[in-house]
């Protein structure tokens, strides 16, 4: 099955820095990666995705980088904010079966103001 | 908006006892899922079902069985709780086709004593 790996398990940024967060993944046969964003107390949410048929997607100041031949996805935040502070979780999956998600560990990022 | 509702926000049980969590969603999602959320472990899916009356064993099925009678509902049941089943527990669910977003309940804060 599927495994997929999530670095770092924590991060701290200043507001305004940047942050990256690493996914890998095992499985070639996935084509679709989601990240979700949970912040404390609160259901996980999508935040962005991108398909194995794209190498990038932005969506104002988060990106998502994807190389296939690796198997590593990443998650860029930009110009960070208090707000961004959360849990963060990658996933993988195939979309042409029966939508069953890996998701990575998590990372708990904390943007100080 | 899709809305996935769990029956309990907290819930205690004692060790042995039988445990029922149910989740509903009422945007006519064909997948629907449980996962259990713990520290430094992320999103471990234990069941999950594409179908009304079927089911797919997760990574972590053990100790746990689900129920699928209708299709807007889904049920996660502890046949004897123990103590490592003390954990939150998520509810999603997930349109066969287009975008595979998960759309998350609240969660059940689970403690077994």
């Amino acid at each position: 099955g599927e495994n997929v790996e999530q670095h770092p398990s924590t991060l701290s940024v200043q507001e305004g820095d940047s942050a990256v967060i690493k996914c890998t993944y095992s499985d070639s046969a996935s084509n679709y990666f989601p990240w979700y964003k949970q912040e404390l107390g609160k259901r996980p949410q999508l935040i962005i995705d991108i398909r194995s048929n794209v190498g990038e997607k932005k969506d104002q100041r988060i990106a998502v980088t994807l190389n296939k031949t690796a198997k590593h996805f990443s998650l860029h935040i930009t110009e960070t904010q208090p707000e961004d502070s959360a849990v963060y979780f990658c996933a993988a999956l195939w979309d042409g079966g029966y939508q069953k998600v890996t998701f990575g560990t998590g990372t708990k990022l904390q943007v100080i103001p | 908006d899709v809305k996935v509702t769990q029956s309990s926000r907290y819930l205690v049980k004692r060790t042995g006892e039988k445990v029922f969590l149910e989740c509903v969603q009422d945007m006519d999602h064909e997948n629907m899922f449980w996962y259990r959320q713990d520290p430094g472990l992320g999103l471990r899916l234990i069941y999950f079902s594409y179908d009304v009356k079927m089911k797919e064993k997760g990574d972590i099925p053990e100790g746990y069985s689900v129920s699928r009678e209708k299709k807007e509902r889904f049920s996660l049941i502890l046949e004897s709780a123990s103590t490592n089943q003390t954990s939150m527990y998520l509810c999603a669910s997930s349109p066969s086709s287009g975008r595979s977003e998960q759309y998350f309940g609240p969660g059940t804060r689970l403690t077994v004593t």
